[in-house]
């Protein structure tokens, strides 16, 4: 079956530092991707999207490239801010299939 | 503004009562879908809808029903609430066929349910 894994968390950096959050799927077929952000008590927010093989994806200096030949689509972003703590997914849909189907979410904590 | 509503925010609910949760799109979407979010799970898909008259069962939909009668609304209904079906419920919406691999979904804000 589809399926989407993230690698756990919680990460803690310090502002500035790089980041990177990993992300695998496993599909048949050509997948669209995303990252998705959910902020402390709220909802979640569409951060960044890619919809075929090498397309790059980017929002907010975050980025993320979609590599079919390792199934990946790593999150990274050259310089965090404390701003950025939050809890990110990854996830993927099927053009016309219309389910989206998540990672477990991975928590980002940056320190001052 | 445009978007997904929920509603309530917020419910308390006794083990066996009944609830419906609520959400409309008034972004003519096709697809709606519920999830609920729990700690170190992520989120896990309980329903969804390509469209009106239209629904199919997720991963986890044991406790719950849904059924959509128009485009912009698409309800959950807890029969006989149990403990375990204490949660954050997020309901989305996106555009059909294609169009939810182009665009993405949209969430609502969510429903933190507890049942006692």
């Amino acid at each position: 079956g589809n399926s989407v894994t993230q690698m756990e968390g919680p990460v803690t950096l310090s502002e500035e530092a790089f980041l990177t959050i990993n992300c695998t799927y496993t599909a048949t077929g050509y997948p669209s991707l995303f990252w998705y952000v959910q902020y402390p008590g709220e909802g979640l927010q569409l951060l960044l999207k890619a919809t075929k093989a090498d397309d790059k994806g980017s929002n907010k200096g975050f980025e993320a490239t979609y590599r079919k030949e390792t199934t990946s689509f790593h999150l990274e972003k050259g310089s965090v801010q404390v701003s950025d703590s939050a809890v990110y997914f990854c996830a993927l849909v099927y053009n016309q299939g219309g389910k989206l189907i998540f990672g477990q979410g991975t928590e980002l904590s940056v320190k001052p | 503004n445009a978007g997904v509503t929920q509603t309530p925010k917020f419910q308390v609910l006794k083990t066996g009562q009944s609830m419906t949760l609520q959400c409309a799109q008034d972004m003519n979407h096709e697809y709606m879908s519920w999830y609920r979010q729990d700690p170190g799970m992520g989120l896990r898909l309980i329903h969804y809808s390509v469209g009106a008259g239209i629904t199919d069962q997720g991963e986890v939909p044991n406790g719950y029903n849904v059924s959509r009668s128009t485009t912009e609304d698409f309800p959950l209904r807890l029969l006989s609430a149990a403990p375990s079906q204490t949660s954050v419920y997020f309901c989305a919406s996106s555009y059909g066929g294609r169009g939810a691999g182009g665009y993405g979904y949209t969430f609502g804000s969510g429903t933190r349910l507890t049942v006692v």
